[in-house]
């Protein structure tokens, strides 16, 4: 079946831009997490979603950033007043909220550029 | 909070070699560890998990790790080395040890394969 899927790909976005990165998860997954990574570095969490509920935030850098889930399925990954540390790979993975099934399966990202 | 840590950002080994990729873990609870596989712009893959019970896991592509507690060490190995191996690979820890929340991943360790 299909795979979490990822749009855009690639986003350029000059300093002070707002940008949204969406995120369509594997159906029926109820779990959704959003993570950056940096150049050379590991995932850092940034906040997860159950359902339409975000669980937990506590990975957002900064208040410029925001997610939304708002009808449990697709998510947006909003960035205002973008600035260059925000330069990194978003990278979207949902889950089967089961204990025994726990997996969390990844879409391919979207690099962000911002210039 | 739960972290990993990798040693070596580089592994150089020759096909048909042992493949052994370190990863030790810190927690304040029984933790949920996973390694994963990333190529070149792609999203991560789960190579295996370590959850409860059998402490030897094995995984996809011939992979295996082992569980050992005394060590706080969750090690990725491979019998022999295929080229196709050379990618970037993560260890990661469930955020809350209860399996339903983000991960926290190491910084990676980048495989390389010689002919």
């Amino acid at each position: 079946g299909a795979g979490v899927s990822q749009s855009p790909r690639y986003k350029v976005a000059k300093r002070g831009q707002d940008v949204a990165l969406r995120c369509d998860p594997i159906s029926g997954h109820v779990s959704l997490f959003w993570y950056q990574q940096a150049l050379g570095q590991g995932p850092e969490f940034l906040t997860y979603f159950q359902n339409e509920a975000q669980l937990d935030k506590s990975g957002l850098p900064s208040d410029r950033f925001f997610a939304e889930r708002p009808e449990g399925s697709v998510s947006t990954l909003k960035i205002q007043r973008t600035q260059q540390e925000d330069s990194a790979v978003y990278l979207c993975a949902s889950s089967f909220r089961a204990r025994e099934h726990y997996e969390q399966y990844f879409g391919p990202g979207t690099r962000l550029t911002v210039t | 909070a739960q972290s990993v840590t990798q040693l070596g950002s580089h592994v150089s080994v020759s096909e048909g070699a042992l493949v052994l990729l370190r990863c030790n873990y810190s927690s304040s609870v029984p933790p949920y560890l996973f390694w994963y596989v990333q190529y070149p712009n792609q999203g991560l893959q789960l190579l295996l998990k370590y959850t409860t019970g059998a402490t030897l896991v094995k995984g996809i592509n011939g992979f295996e790790a082992e569980f050992k507690k005394s060590e706080t060490s969750f090690h990725l190995t491979k019998p022999s080395a295929h080229m196709s191996d050379a990618a970037e690979y993560f260890c990661a820890v469930s955020r809350s040890g209860g399996g339903a929340d983000g991960l926290t991943f190491g910084k990676g360790t980048h495989l390389i394969i010689q002919p």
